[in-house]
């Protein structure tokens, strides 16, 4: 059975562009959640959703936002980039929500870099 | 508010040694859960073992272990046996059961020595 997948792999942006990350969960998880993590630090949670809609979000400005789809795949898009945005994304899926009672599994990531 | 605190940021153990990475936490929660992840250079964050915050016996996955001291909040993992795969970064994680986001440590890099 697949992973997680998210795509692409890579991206280079330049400031003030926008970006949209896709993240596919594994096959039967309802529940997506998406962390930001920059070069030397661990990740830090954005977003959850389950059964399309939000459950969780972090401390992070409104220029992030996400959605999920009928399919529970979901899309991490990033507005007015800053070099600050620089990171890995990472999204992981579970089987249901709230998380505590599932593993979750997380994709390769999304490499972001912004010139 | 919730934090995770590893204090190595790096160590190294000899093959086939045991090594034990330390992590605190702070919490006023009483009911959470947690982890420690193993993030390779492939970057994929692999679960190693989970700890319910309500269980007192120490979670064990083959050569993983946990010693978790729930007063101290401290929560280290010890490997034994260690093998060239092991050496990847390793975060400390924790999740309260009222919440959904994970909150991790800064990590720790373990290198294996041959």
């Amino acid at each position: 059975d697949a992973g997680v997948t998210q795509s692409p792999t890579h991206l280079i942006k330049t400031r003030g562009q926008q970006v949209t990350l896709r993240c596919s969960p594994i096959s039967g998880h309802k529940s997506v959640s998406w962390y930001q993590q920059v070069l030397g630090q661990g990740p830090q949670f954005i977003f959850q959703y389950y059964e399309k809609e939000e459950r969780g979000r972090g401390n992070f400005p409104d220029r992030f936002s996400a959605r999920q789809f009928p399919n529970y795949s979901s899309e991490l898009n990033v507005n007015a980039l800053l070099l600050g945005d620089s990171a890995l994304y990472l999204c992981a899926s579970s089987l249901g929500w709230p998380n505590s009672n599932q593993p979750q599994h997380f994709g390769d990531g999304t490499r972001l870099s912004i010139l | 508010a919730q934090t995770v605190t590893q204090s190595q940021p790096e160590m190294s153990v000899q093959e086939a040694e045991t090594v034990t990475l330390s992590c605190t936490y702070d919490t006023s929660e009483s009911d959470y859960y947690l982890f420690w992840y193993k993030q390779p250079p492939s970057r994929q964050m692999i679960l190693v073992i989970r700890q319910e915050a309500y269980k007192q016996q120490n979670a064990t996955e083959n050569r993983f272990s946990v010693n978790f001291q729930k007063a101290a909040k401290s929560f280290s993992l010890k490997i034994s046996d260690s093998q060239l795969g092991d050496a990847a970064m390793y975060f400390c994680a924790c999740l309260m059961n009222r919440d959904d986001k994970i909150i991790f440590g800064k990590g720790t890099r373990l290198h294996i020595l041959p």
